[in-house]
Protein backbone atom coordinates (compact mmCIF):
# COMPACT_ATOMS: atom_id res chain seq x y z
CA UNK A 1 0.00 0.00 0.00
CA UNK A 2 1.48 3.27 -0.58
CA UNK A 3 1.47 5.19 2.61
CA UNK A 4 3.39 8.44 4.35
CA UNK A 5 3.83 8.57 7.74
CA UNK A 6 4.71 12.07 9.21
CA UNK A 7 6.45 12.15 12.16
CA UNK A 8 7.95 15.00 14.99
CA UNK A 9 5.22 17.40 15.67
CA UNK A 10 4.50 18.69 19.21
CA UNK A 11 4.38 21.77 21.45
CA UNK A 12 7.63 24.20 21.17
CA UNK A 13 8.32 27.60 22.70
CA UNK A 14 8.64 30.65 19.87
CA UNK A 15 12.10 30.14 18.71
CA UNK A 16 12.47 26.65 19.53
CA UNK A 17 13.33 24.31 16.90
CA UNK A 18 11.39 21.03 15.60
CA UNK A 19 12.24 18.20 12.81
CA UNK A 20 9.36 16.73 11.05
CA UNK A 21 10.06 13.22 9.64
CA UNK A 22 7.66 11.87 6.77
CA UNK A 23 8.51 7.85 5.86
CA UNK A 24 7.64 6.23 2.83
CA UNK A 25 6.01 2.99 1.84
CA UNK A 26 4.92 1.29 -1.58
CA UNK A 27 6.48 3.26 -4.04
CA UNK A 28 9.95 4.04 -5.54
CA UNK A 29 10.41 6.91 -3.38
CA UNK A 30 13.61 8.05 -4.66
CA UNK A 31 11.85 8.92 -7.82
CA UNK A 32 9.42 11.64 -6.81
CA UNK A 33 9.76 14.76 -6.03
CA UNK A 34 7.99 15.21 -2.49
CA UNK A 35 6.65 18.33 -0.57
CA UNK A 36 5.84 19.45 2.72
CA UNK A 37 2.18 21.66 3.32
CA UNK A 38 0.64 23.00 6.06
CA UNK A 39 -2.97 24.16 7.26
CA UNK A 40 -3.17 26.45 10.27
CA UNK A 41 -6.23 26.57 12.70
CA UNK A 42 -9.27 27.41 10.40
CA UNK A 43 -7.45 28.10 7.74
CA UNK A 44 -6.69 26.66 3.96
CA UNK A 45 -3.46 24.69 2.70
CA UNK A 46 -0.39 26.54 2.35
CA UNK A 47 2.52 24.73 0.82
CA UNK A 48 5.74 25.15 2.33
CA UNK A 49 8.45 23.54 0.90
CA UNK A 50 9.40 21.34 -2.21
CA UNK A 51 12.45 19.22 -3.28
CA UNK A 52 13.54 17.06 -6.01
CA UNK A 53 13.97 13.69 -6.59
CA UNK A 54 17.47 13.57 -5.94
CA UNK A 55 17.52 16.40 -3.20
CA UNK A 56 19.50 18.84 -5.20
CA UNK A 57 16.70 20.95 -5.70
CA UNK A 58 15.04 22.92 -3.24
CA UNK A 59 11.81 25.18 -2.87
CA UNK A 60 10.57 27.31 0.08
CA UNK A 61 7.75 29.70 0.70
CA UNK A 62 9.15 32.77 1.35
CA UNK A 63 7.74 33.35 4.90
CA UNK A 64 10.30 29.93 5.65
CA UNK A 65 13.32 31.03 3.53
CA UNK A 66 16.03 30.36 6.46
CA UNK A 67 14.17 29.25 8.67
CA UNK A 68 13.11 26.14 7.35
CA UNK A 69 15.01 23.62 5.74
CA UNK A 70 14.08 20.06 3.75
CA UNK A 71 15.66 17.35 2.70
CA UNK A 72 15.57 13.98 1.72
CA UNK A 73 17.27 10.45 2.43
CA UNK A 74 16.69 7.86 -0.15
CA UNK A 75 18.30 5.66 1.49
CA UNK A 76 15.39 5.37 4.17
CA UNK A 77 13.20 6.45 2.23
CA UNK A 78 12.15 9.75 4.36
CA UNK A 79 11.47 13.53 3.95
CA UNK A 80 12.32 15.89 6.94
CA UNK A 81 11.51 19.41 7.62
CA UNK A 82 14.20 21.15 9.97
CA UNK A 83 12.52 24.02 11.45
CA UNK A 84 14.24 26.81 13.37
CA UNK A 85 13.09 30.07 14.55
CA UNK A 86 9.55 29.17 14.85
CA UNK A 87 6.92 31.59 15.31
CA UNK A 88 3.52 31.25 16.77
CA UNK A 89 2.03 31.75 12.93
CA UNK A 90 3.96 28.33 11.79
CA UNK A 91 1.19 26.37 14.02
CA UNK A 92 -0.53 24.24 11.76
CA UNK A 93 -0.85 20.37 10.54
CA UNK A 94 2.02 19.88 8.48
CA UNK A 95 1.23 17.05 5.77
CA UNK A 96 4.22 15.93 3.50
CA UNK A 97 2.80 15.03 -0.08
CA UNK A 98 4.37 13.00 -3.15
CA UNK A 99 4.12 14.92 -6.73
CA UNK A 100 2.32 12.45 -8.86
CA UNK A 101 4.45 12.63 -12.01
CA UNK A 102 8.25 11.45 -12.03
CA UNK A 103 8.84 14.28 -14.92
CA UNK A 104 8.15 17.81 -13.35
CA UNK A 105 5.36 19.53 -11.45
CA UNK A 106 1.79 17.96 -11.82
CA UNK A 107 -0.23 17.51 -8.68
CA UNK A 108 0.11 16.26 -5.15
CA UNK A 109 -1.46 12.44 -5.33
CA UNK A 110 -0.48 10.98 -1.82
CA UNK A 111 -0.79 12.41 1.58
CA UNK A 112 0.05 11.82 5.04
CA UNK A 113 -2.08 12.19 7.87
CA UNK A 114 -0.26 14.74 9.09
CA UNK A 115 1.67 15.95 12.23
CA UNK A 116 0.59 18.86 14.27
CA UNK A 117 2.63 21.42 15.40
CA UNK A 118 1.93 24.75 17.97
CA UNK A 119 4.53 26.95 18.81
CA UNK A 120 3.46 29.00 21.84
CA UNK A 121 5.05 29.33 25.18
CA UNK B 1 -5.80 35.30 3.04
CA UNK B 2 -5.27 32.16 0.66
CA UNK B 3 -3.91 32.69 -2.46
CA UNK B 4 -6.68 31.02 -4.73
CA UNK B 5 -10.51 32.08 -3.85
CA UNK B 6 -13.20 29.60 -3.38
CA UNK B 7 -16.20 29.97 -1.53
CA UNK B 8 -16.48 29.14 1.91
CA UNK B 9 -19.89 27.07 1.45
CA UNK B 10 -21.80 24.98 -0.48
CA UNK B 11 -24.84 22.71 -0.05
CA UNK B 12 -26.98 20.46 -2.33
CA UNK B 13 -29.19 17.69 -2.10
CA UNK B 14 -28.86 14.14 -2.59
CA UNK B 15 -28.60 13.72 -6.50
CA UNK B 16 -28.34 17.16 -7.28
CA UNK B 17 -25.17 18.48 -8.81
CA UNK B 18 -22.84 21.60 -7.75
CA UNK B 19 -20.30 23.48 -8.96
CA UNK B 20 -17.40 25.60 -6.97
CA UNK B 21 -14.95 27.93 -8.26
CA UNK B 22 -11.43 28.77 -7.38
CA UNK B 23 -10.76 31.94 -8.57
CA UNK B 24 -6.56 32.81 -8.81
CA UNK B 25 -4.48 34.97 -11.53
CA UNK B 26 -2.65 34.98 -14.72
CA UNK B 27 0.66 33.84 -12.56
CA UNK B 28 -1.03 30.97 -11.73
CA UNK B 29 -3.96 29.37 -12.54
CA UNK B 30 -4.46 31.37 -16.10
CA UNK B 31 -0.80 30.94 -17.03
CA UNK B 32 -0.54 26.74 -15.94
CA UNK B 33 -2.55 23.26 -17.09
CA UNK B 34 -1.91 22.57 -13.47
CA UNK B 35 -4.64 23.02 -11.35
CA UNK B 36 -6.02 20.04 -8.83
CA UNK B 37 -8.55 19.62 -6.76
CA UNK B 38 -8.12 17.75 -3.34
CA UNK B 39 -11.31 15.95 -1.11
CA UNK B 40 -10.08 16.68 3.24
CA UNK B 41 -12.52 14.62 5.23
CA UNK B 42 -11.84 16.42 8.97
CA UNK B 43 -8.93 13.80 10.68
CA UNK B 44 -8.07 12.17 6.85
CA UNK B 45 -5.41 12.66 4.27
CA UNK B 46 -6.38 14.67 1.78
CA UNK B 47 -7.22 12.76 -1.19
CA UNK B 48 -6.53 14.04 -4.87
CA UNK B 49 -9.48 14.63 -7.26
CA UNK B 50 -8.87 16.07 -10.30
CA UNK B 51 -5.35 16.83 -11.77
CA UNK B 52 -4.25 19.05 -14.84
CA UNK B 53 -7.65 20.81 -14.17
CA UNK B 54 -9.99 18.03 -15.87
CA UNK B 55 -8.15 14.67 -15.46
CA UNK B 56 -9.60 11.90 -12.77
CA UNK B 57 -7.19 10.22 -11.04
CA UNK B 58 -7.88 6.20 -11.13
CA UNK B 59 -10.55 4.86 -8.64
CA UNK B 60 -12.17 8.93 -8.64
CA UNK B 61 -15.61 8.43 -9.81
CA UNK B 62 -17.07 10.04 -12.72
CA UNK B 63 -19.45 12.20 -11.02
CA UNK B 64 -16.05 14.09 -10.54
CA UNK B 65 -15.53 17.03 -13.08
CA UNK B 66 -13.10 19.99 -13.49
CA UNK B 67 -13.30 22.73 -15.91
CA UNK B 68 -10.79 25.92 -16.04
CA UNK B 69 -11.78 29.31 -18.01
CA UNK B 70 -8.96 31.97 -17.77
CA UNK B 71 -8.17 32.74 -14.24
CA UNK B 72 -10.94 30.81 -12.68
CA UNK B 73 -11.13 26.72 -12.30
CA UNK B 74 -14.17 24.87 -11.13
CA UNK B 75 -15.33 21.24 -9.84
CA UNK B 76 -18.45 20.09 -10.61
CA UNK B 77 -20.11 17.08 -8.62
CA UNK B 78 -22.88 15.51 -9.95
CA UNK B 79 -25.42 12.61 -8.36
CA UNK B 80 -24.19 14.06 -5.09
CA UNK B 81 -24.06 11.74 -2.14
CA UNK B 82 -23.91 11.76 1.42
CA UNK B 83 -20.12 10.77 1.20
CA UNK B 84 -19.22 13.35 -0.82
CA UNK B 85 -19.58 16.15 2.84
CA UNK B 86 -16.34 17.35 2.98
CA UNK B 87 -13.79 20.24 2.30
CA UNK B 88 -12.34 20.65 -0.99
CA UNK B 89 -9.20 22.62 -2.21
CA UNK B 90 -7.88 23.61 -5.37
CA UNK B 91 -4.09 23.93 -5.76
CA UNK B 92 -2.65 25.53 -8.66
CA UNK B 93 1.29 25.84 -9.97
CA UNK B 94 2.99 29.01 -10.00
CA UNK B 95 6.20 28.66 -11.30
CA UNK B 96 9.57 28.50 -10.24
CA UNK B 97 9.16 31.33 -7.68
CA UNK B 98 6.30 30.47 -5.64
CA UNK B 99 5.85 26.45 -7.05
CA UNK B 100 2.13 26.16 -5.33
CA UNK B 101 -0.78 28.37 -3.86
CA UNK B 102 -3.75 26.70 -2.82
CA UNK B 103 -7.64 27.92 -1.88
CA UNK B 104 -9.20 28.62 1.07
CA UNK B 105 -11.05 26.43 0.89
CA UNK B 106 -14.69 25.23 0.54
CA UNK B 107 -16.80 23.21 2.85
CA UNK B 108 -19.51 21.09 0.64
CA UNK B 109 -22.80 19.98 2.77
CA UNK B 110 -24.83 17.64 1.44
CA UNK B 111 -28.45 18.27 2.51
Amino acid sequence: EVQLLESGGGLVQPGGSLRLSCAASGFTFSSYAMSWVRQAPGKGLEWVSAIGSGGGTTYYLDSVKGRFTISRDNSKKTLYLQMNSLRAEDTAVYYCAKYSSSSGPDAFDIWGQGTVVTVSS
Amino acid sequence: QSALTQPASVSGSPGQSITMSCTGTSSDVGSYNLVSWYQNHPGKAPKLMIYQGSKRPSGVSNRFSGSKSGNTASLTISGLQAEDEADYFCCSFAGSGTRWVFGGGTKLTVL
